[in-house]
């Protein structure tokens, strides 16, 4: 198992740009979640789906869109970035809500 | 979920135990306590996690109190591998809800050689 795989590893943007960050796990796990981390804080949930087909946002979820069409694939898109998005970004992904997440080894954004 | 409260850092000697508290005074009786870790940017990994038992595996130990408002999360034998932010996190039980982990501050644990 390859666990939960992130792309790119890095990114730079520019202002107004968009973009889409991969997530992929070959788990079969149903609950999949992204979280930002900026330089010396915590991790704040941006979306997060408990299936195929189903979203829902967490805390910071501005400026970003979620789709969740398979079981294995939970892409974040940034529609416009702006400077403030500039983080480090995490994907993670557990059987169900109560076990263990497993996290992806992040992307880090940079938007100039 | 309950919010929880740990100390901002703390030190420990390697070798030694180290022991990591967490208030959660709010807790709910269908709550779990789980416990995660951050190495150095690296993504979070699961450690632990109990509802009122105290609860062993191969990387930890997890005590919670009897009135479940606090836990004490112990690595036994603390290496200079296990330097890192520890989060403590209060969460539905499992299968019961569709609530994801969120993560406050965390304790930065320096284990010293």
């Amino acid at each position: 198992n390859a666990g939960v795989t992130q792309t790119p590893k890095f990114q730079v943007l520019k202002t107004g740009q968009s973009m889409t960050l991969q997530c992929a796990q070959d788990m079969n796990h149903e609950y999949m979640s992204w979280y930002r981390q900026d330089p010396g804080m915590g991790l704040r949930l941006i979306h997060y789906s408990v299936g195929a087909g189903i979203t829902d946002q967490g805390e910071v979820p501005n400026g970003y869109n979620v789709s969740r069409s398979t079981t294995e694939d939970f892409p974040l898109r940034l529609l416009s970035a702006a400077p403030s998005q500039t983080s480090v970004y995490f994907c993670a992904s557990s059987y169900y809500a109560g076990s263990g997440y497993t996290f992806g080894s992040g992307t880090r954004l940079t938007v100039v | 979920d309950a919010k929880t409260t740990q100390p901002p850092s703390m030190d420990c000697a390697e070798g030694r135990a180290a022991n990591l508290p967490c208030n959660h005074s709010t807790i709910s009786g269908n709550e779990y306590v789980y416990w995660y870790r951050q190495i150095h940017s690296q993504g979070p990994q699961y450690i632990i996690h109990g509802l009122k038992n105290n609860e062993t595996n191969e990387m930890a130990s997890l005590i919670i109190t009897e009135d479940r408002k606090s836990s004490t999360l112990i690595l036994p034998h603390a290496t200079l591998r296990d330097t890192a932010v520890y989060y403590c996190i209060v969460r539905v039980s499992p299968g019961s809800g569709n609530t994801p982990l969120v993560f406050g501050k965390g304790t930065r644990l320096s284990v010293i050689a």
